[in-house]
């Protein structure tokens, strides 16, 4: 059975840091990898989604990257703002469309 | 577009007492699902669609009922809700492997 963690649970930084959040999975056998962004009180926006011929994937301050043979993806946040505060979920895919997520990493960055 | 839509916002029941969260999405899209999220656990899987007239059970699926008549629309049934139903329910869509999650509804079983 897939199973995903992620490191930190939580993580508090001043303003324009660069920090890096982590995610683990026990079956390599991935396809993508996705991140996401929770706001509190609301749904999940997609960030980046890896497939499992990329390494790396960018948007803007975000970059993400997935090591299949090890069960890790990082996401690399630069210089990091307020506005980035949020929990931060990875997620693969089990079957069909469906997915199993991380905990998360509630992130707050301080001005 | 509306994208995912979600209601109620908030809901408080008690033990016992049936009701049906409504998720409607405006996308097109054949593939719908339902999440509950509790606190450290991530988001669990109760039950998923691939299209009009097909459903399926995910991970946590007890207690729950769904059905899909229409591409737009996929409500959530407690039947007999209980205070382990307590949670934060999310609906989602997609057409590939980017999910657009609705609002959420903040359920509370007393």
């Amino acid at each position: 059975k897939q199973e995903v963690t992620q490191i930190p649970a939580a993580l508090s930084v001043p303003e324009g840091e660069n920090l890096v959040l982590n995610c683990s999975f026990t079956d390599s056998a991935i396809y993508n990898l996705q991140w996401f962004r929770q706001d509190p009180g609301k749904g999940l926006t997609s960030l980046l989604l890896i497939q499992s011929s990329q390494r790396e994937q960018t948007s803007g301050r975000l970059n993400a990257s997935l090591d299949k043979s090890s069960g890790r993806s990082t996401l690399y946040i630069a210089a990091s703002q307020p506005g980035d505060s949020a929990t931060y979920l990875c997620a693969v895919p089990v079957y069909g469309q469906n997915f199993v997520f991380g905990p998360g990493t509630r992130l707050s960055v301080l001005p | 577009n509306a994208g995912v839509t979600q209601t109620p916002k908030f809901q408080v029941l008690k033990t016992g007492q049936s009701m049906t969260l409504q998720c409607a999405q405006d996308m097109n899209h054949e593939y719908m699902s339902w999440y509950r999220q509790d606190p450290g656990m991530g988001l669990r899987l109760i039950h998923y669609s691939v299209g009009a007239g097909i459903t399926d059970q995910g991970e946590v699926p007890n207690g729950y009922n769904v059905s899909r008549s229409t591409t737009e629309d996929f409500p959530l049934r407690l039947l007999s809700a209980a205070p382990s139903q307590t949670s934060v329910y999310f609906c989602a869509s997609s057409s590939g492997p980017l999910r657009y999650f609705g609002p959420g509804t903040r359920l509370t079983v007393t």
